[in-house]
């Protein structure tokens, strides 16, 4: 059974570094989705994205953050100048056949 | 905008007993989906139960049932025969096509299963 898969599983930063998490959804999905939480907390929408744009952002989501699908399979989410707040599990879903959303095992960030 | 609530942070059930976790939620949208998902400690999101709003038949999968009551904008689940390995947090979530279909979630209920 097709799955969305996440690298790195873990990623430890320095504050103010840049880090990259990357996904690859499943492959006849169209819309992609990045979601945070951070811990002991609920889920959070980032972003969404479809037709190689973003269709929506949250709040949280500012210019600290981009997305971009490089190569028709990988979607990635870029974190510029991390913060100590940034630390977080980020999951990345693909959404499937009635509207369902099928998500990868996450990367845990820590910002140290 | 879109609300999810769940009212109950933990809940614990004996195994081979039944649990209902309860949600509730409010939306502008007459088209809707509703989703139960199960977060074990490992902390990946595994997909429960759903629900469409358009139907009135409620949803079930094997041991997991929903009670879903429209009109009062309520969507529970029902847990028959509790194991161990059920023992996760459930997060209750909602999408509409008019957010994009980005899901709105809940705080989550932790389950405990006592053998």
């Amino acid at each position: 059974e097709p799955e969305v898969t996440q690298t790195p599983s873990h990623q430890v930063t320095q504050m103010g570094q840049e880090v990259i998490l990357r996904c690859v959804p499943i492959s006849n999905h169209l819309y992609f989705y990045w979601y945070r939480q951070i811990l002991g907390q609920k889920v959070e929408f980032l972003v969404s994205f479809y037709n190689n744009e973003i269709s929506e952002k949250s709040e949280i989501f500012d210019d600290q953050f981009s997305v971009e699908r490089p190569d028709g399979s990988n979607f990635t989410l870029k974190i510029r100048s991390t913060k100590l707040e940034d630390s977080a599990m980020y999951f990345c879903a693909s959404k499937g056949q009635r509207e369902t959303q099928y998500f990868g095992p996450g990367t845990r960030l820590l910002v140290l | 905008a879109q609300t999810v609530t769940q009212s109950q942070p933990e809940m614990s059930v004996q195994e081979a007993e039944t649990v209902t976790l309860s949600c509730t939620y409010d939306t502008s949208e007459s088209d809707y989906y509703l989703f139960w998902y199960k977060q074990p400690p490992s902390r990946q999101m595994i997909l429960v139960i759903r629900q469409e709003a358009y139907k009135q038949q409620n949803a079930t999968e094997n041991r997991f049932s929903v009670n879903f009551q429209k009109a009062a904008k309520s969507f529970s689940l029902k847990i028959s025969d509790s194991q161990l390995g059920d023992a996760a947090m459930y997060f209750c979530a909602m999408n509409s096509g008019g957010s994009n279909y980005k899901l709105t979630f809940g705080k989550g209920t932790l389950l405990t299963v006592n053998p």
